[in-house]
């Protein structure tokens, strides 16, 4: 199983649709960060989250520290916010980070 | 960007062959890593480096290696290219060691290897 799981892999949206991303995991955490790719682009980060919910533009993270739970919300969705998001823990006591697959958005005009 | 730039930005290859990939920083952060992204894979580290010199391995890095000679730069070799290595490499970088600060990445590597 692994230690990171995204629901769901792939997601189709209308223009203007509020738009939940999932991430749960199984390992204890000090960070949860979610990033973005672009078709063909590099990543970017959009947040690094320890606990609570941080909020930038029209996305919003949050997390569950007991449920090892975090949500990434999009309000207002539109089609360039097409891309590919990924989950990503960094595991106590570890340098390094653990990776779920990704959720491919696809905001339709 | 945060001052990341990898290159080449694409670059096939013969099997067999050996392969440098560079990844280069202007922002003079301590921590360096090099990860491999593959269709129904999550990114997954090769190596990563927290120094001058100071290299470590991930969780997949056989058939690779990698130096780090000055801050800045930070290089990984495939010492000899087979068809299992053809992925798209990223480099990222993070000022503080278990990356618990923002991660910056860079526009990635596609490498093919035929």
């Amino acid at each position: 199983k692994n230690e990171v799981e995204q629901s769901p892999q792939n997601l189709t949206a209308q223009e203007g649709e509020f738009i939940t991303i999932n991430c749960s995991y199984s390992v204890g955490i000090s960070a949860l960060h979610w990033l973005q790719q672009h078709p063909g682009g590099g990543i970017v980060s959009l947040f690094m989250l320890s606990s609570g919910k941080k909020k930038h533009g029209r996305l919003i993270a949050t997390i569950n520290i007991q449920e090892k739970h975090s949500s990434l919300h999009i309000t207002a969705s539109h089609p360039r916010d097409s891309a590919v998001y990924i989950c990503a823990v960094q595991r106590t006591g570890s340098y390094q980070l653990t990776f779920g697959k990704g959720t491919k958005l696809s905001v339709i005009p | 960007d945060a001052g990341i730039t990898q290159s080449p930005r694409h670059k096939v290859t013969e099997t067999g062959t050996p392969v440098t990939l560079r990844c280069h920083q202007t922002e003079n952060h301590r921590y360096m890593y090099w990860y491999r992204q593959d269709p129904g894979h999550g990114l997954r580290l090769i190596h990563y480096s927290y120094g001058v010199k100071d290299t470590d391995k991930g969780e997949v890095s056989d058939g690779y290696s990698v130096s780090r000679s000055k801050t800045e730069d930070f290089l990984l070799t495939l010492e000899s290219a087979t068809s299992s290595q053809t992925s798209v490499y990223f480099c990222a970088i993070s000022r503080t060691g278990g990356m618990n600060t923002e991660a910056f990445f860079g526009q990635g590597t596609r490498l093919t290897v035929v």
